[in-house]
């Protein structure tokens, strides 16, 4: 059973169009989030939804838009796609609650490619 | 000033030697501590966390906690050439658990 799945797991499109990944969890968590990793490795937190509700929103350009339609799912629309959003987008989710903090656990990874 | 910073690498360690990968942050907010192992291709699996400062250890892995040095290691005993990969240091802080990653450690364990 996967825990945190992707889809799709690769994305090949041209500048200026309009893409969307999904994400889903079958963990029961209640929190969900979106990280980018560039071509130099580095993994930076974009979005995160607690119950369906947005509660960090890193500084991303409003051409990307995350959606929420339950908290099991958090999808990610991307709007005139440019060369610098080729990356790997992974979904990741939690149980968020107490002072410390709970494992995170990262869906499979989407692999987008802007030409 | 990076938020998180770590050693890019590559780390190279014979089999069986000790490995110490070590990260040092700047939010003296942060709360928790996460170690995540990142296989090439592959998406970030957590290794441990610790919250409290002093030492915690799982099996081969120990991670070391000093909050007022702000820094953060993690220890691998008897490295393994599986364990060769990328780690990688997340401070947790704030609401919603958001962690910020370092760039991560590339470890070689060379047989």
């Amino acid at each position: 059973d996967t825990a945190v799945s992707q889809t799709p797991k690769y994305l090949v499109t041209q500048m200026g169009n309009d893409k969307s990944i999904k994400c889903e969890q079958n963990l029961g968590h209640d929190t969900m989030y979106w990280y980018k990793q560039d071509s130099k490795k580095f993994l930076k937190i974009m979005f995160s939804y607690n119950n369906k509700e947005l509660i960090i929103n890193e500084t991303v350009p409003n051409r990307f838009s995350p959606k929420s339609p339950d908290k099991a799912h958090l999808n990610l629309h991307i709007n005139s796609l440019e060369l610098g959003d080729s990356a790997v987008y992974f979904c990741a989710s939690s149980q968020v609650g107490g002072v410390y903090s709970y494992e995170q656990y990262f869906g499979p990874g989407t692999r987008l490619t802007v030409t | 000033q990076k938020e998180v910073e770590q050693n890019s690498g590559p780390l190279s360690v014979p089999e069986g030697a000790i490995a110490s990968l070590n990260c040092t942050y700047s939010d003296r907010g942060s709360q928790s501590f996460f170690w995540y192992r990142q296989y090439s291709g592959k998406s970030p699996e957590l290794i441990m966390f610790i919250y409290s400062n002093g030492d915690k250890e799982d099996g081969r892995f120990t991670a070391q906690l000093n909050k007022a040095s702000q820094y953060v290691s993690l220890l691998i005993r008897d490295s393994q050439p599986s364990d060769s990969a990328t780690y990688l240091c997340a401070p947790q802080r704030g609401a919603g658990n958001m962690l910020t990653f370092g760039g991560g450690t590339r470890l070689m364990v060379k047989p």
